[in-house]
């Protein structure tokens, strides 16, 4: 059972739809991430919060703004997504983020995802 | 060159077998290295965070060479349940957070 849970698990939209994904986290941690996974890519890393502010925007479109109300609670606002914005995308939170000193405080847990579809 | 590269293989490798993997990073200076483990659709679990002496855990060691700047996960007696695709990550001076693609390890019977 992990300690970081997303819903939905499994979402299609359309181009002009908004939606929201949802990410919360039980393991008392101050950082929260997203990610974006496409098949042969890498884990792109999109957004980090630290302590409730956003620290890294990897240069993300605007019709993905992320929200992070408290450091257990992060959520993905999508509008006017693409086709090629189909991916899984990934919640993950750490101890801290990106921190130097001990490697335990850099582990990242991550939610099972949500699989979106954009038609 | 990339940041963060690995062979994406696949390796295919029967059970009781001895398999390694390498991750190479182009950041001299990076500081935290980790292997994650995921399976086929599903998230990524930590597998190992890697030491600047290296480590060990079970069937599996990870190494660090900073002078050649790579990373290594090797995989002994490997078990049908090892197949899995196998992350490498590194963060880097600059609090740059980097993934690897990943090497796709198929253990056969």
């Amino acid at each position: 059972e992990t300690g970081v849970t997303q819903t939905p698990r499994h979402l299609v939209m359309g181009m002009t739809n908004k939606k929201s994904l949802k990410c919360e986290q039980h393991l008392g941690h101050n950082a929260m991430y997203w990610y974006k996974q496409s098949a042969k890519k890498p884990l792109e890393l999109m957004f980090v919060y630290n302590f409730k502010e956003q620290t890294e925007n990897n240069s993300v479109p605007s019709r993905f703004s992320p929200e992070c109300p408290n450091s257990s609670h992060l959520f993905l606002h999508l509008h006017t997504l693409q086709p090629e914005d189909s991916a899984l995308y990934l919640c993950a939170s750490s101890q801290v983020a990106l921190a130097g000193g001990p490697l335990t405080k850099n582990i990242q847990y991550f939610g099972a995802g949500t699989r979106l579809s954009v038609l | 060159r990339k940041e963060v590269e690995q062979d994406p293989g696949p390796f295919n490798v029967p059970e009781g077998a001895t398999v390694a993997f390498n991750c190479t990073y182009s950041n001299s200076a990076s500081q935290s290295f980790f292997w994650y483990r995921q399976d086929c659709r599903k998230e990524p679990k930590l597998l190992m965070s890697v030491y600047s002496s290296g480590n060990e855990d079970g069937r599996f060691t990870a190494q660090l060479n900073r002078a050649s700047q790579y990373i290594s996960l090797l995989i002994r007696d490997s078990k049908l349940s090892d197949s899995a695709t196998y992350l490498c990550v590194v963060i880097g001076n600059n609090r740059k957070l980097i993934w690897g693609l990943g090497t796709s390890l198929a253990v056969n019977p």
